[in-house]
């Protein structure tokens, strides 16, 4: 069974960092593209990022280039979030979800999400 | 990289079937046959319904289904049952390797 179990969230200030992880489990990681999504409180989904099944390529929506990195240990089944700089906005409910296996282009499993809340 | 515009809210009676659209650009919906539908039920992870356009994956009901036409592509829910109500999002591939969303459909059944 596909498992993805994302860890890390918490309240951190304005300007602070904060690193989300995702275990994964049930498939062979370090074959899939995984991807970062997240929820502001009451809002819709926004594509956060994405990183190639070898790690060597990574992709951002413009408004977090800069300021959140995506990564992975594939020795460790983990995705991770390095997330920098951070501002109110960036309040959300963030998920990990695997690139479905038969195209890249959709997300098939998702982890329960990890609340980031970012205030003062 | 701005959101896929979808209707804020669209209802149905049981048995009724209903359609959601989601319009791009040429950019993205226009452009790729890459858009997938997600089902979001309150405080439960997305599910996806539809993928490159109107593919179904395994265990997905039949009663969903999925096209496009130019800039915008649609979800058509047949049958409509209250196990349906939750909210459904578009989702295309952007390219330069990024993806938008929908705005977000609450879908409820009356």
């Amino acid at each position: 069974e596909v498992q993805l179990v994302e860890s890390g969230g918490t309240l951190v200030q304005p300007g602070g960092s904060l690193r989300l992880s995702c275990a994964a489990s049930g498939f062979t990681f370090s074959s899939y593209w995984m991807h970062w999504v997240r929820q502001g409180p009451g809002k819709g989904l926004e594509w956060v990022s994405r990183i190639k099944s070898d790690g060597s390529y990574t992709a951002y929506a413009d408004s977090v280039k800069g300021r959140l990195t995506i990564s992975r240990d594939n020795a460790k089944n983990t995705l991770y979030l390095q997330m920098n700089s951070l501002r109110g906005e960036d309040t959300a409910v963030y998920y990990c979800a695997r690139a479905g296996s038969s195209s890249w282009y959709h997300l098939d499993y998702w982890g329960q999400g990890a609340l980031v809340t970012v205030s003062s | 990289q701005s959101a896929l515009t979808q209707p804020a809210s669209v209802s149905g009676s049981p048995g009724q079937s209903i359609t959601i659209s989601c319009t791009g650009t040429s950019s993205d919906v226009g452009n790729y046959n890459l858009v997938s539908w997600y089902q979001q039920h309150p405080g439960k992870a997305p599910k996806v319904m539809i993928y490159e356009g109107s593919k179904r994956p395994s265990g997905v009901s039949d009663r969903f289904s999925g096209s496009k036409s130019g800039n915008t592509a649609s979800l058509t829910i047949s049958g409509l049952q209250a196990e349906d109500e939750a909210d459904y999002y578009c989702c295309s591939y952007a390219g330069s390797s990024t993806f938008v969303f929908g705005t977000g459909t609450k879908v409820t059944v009356l």
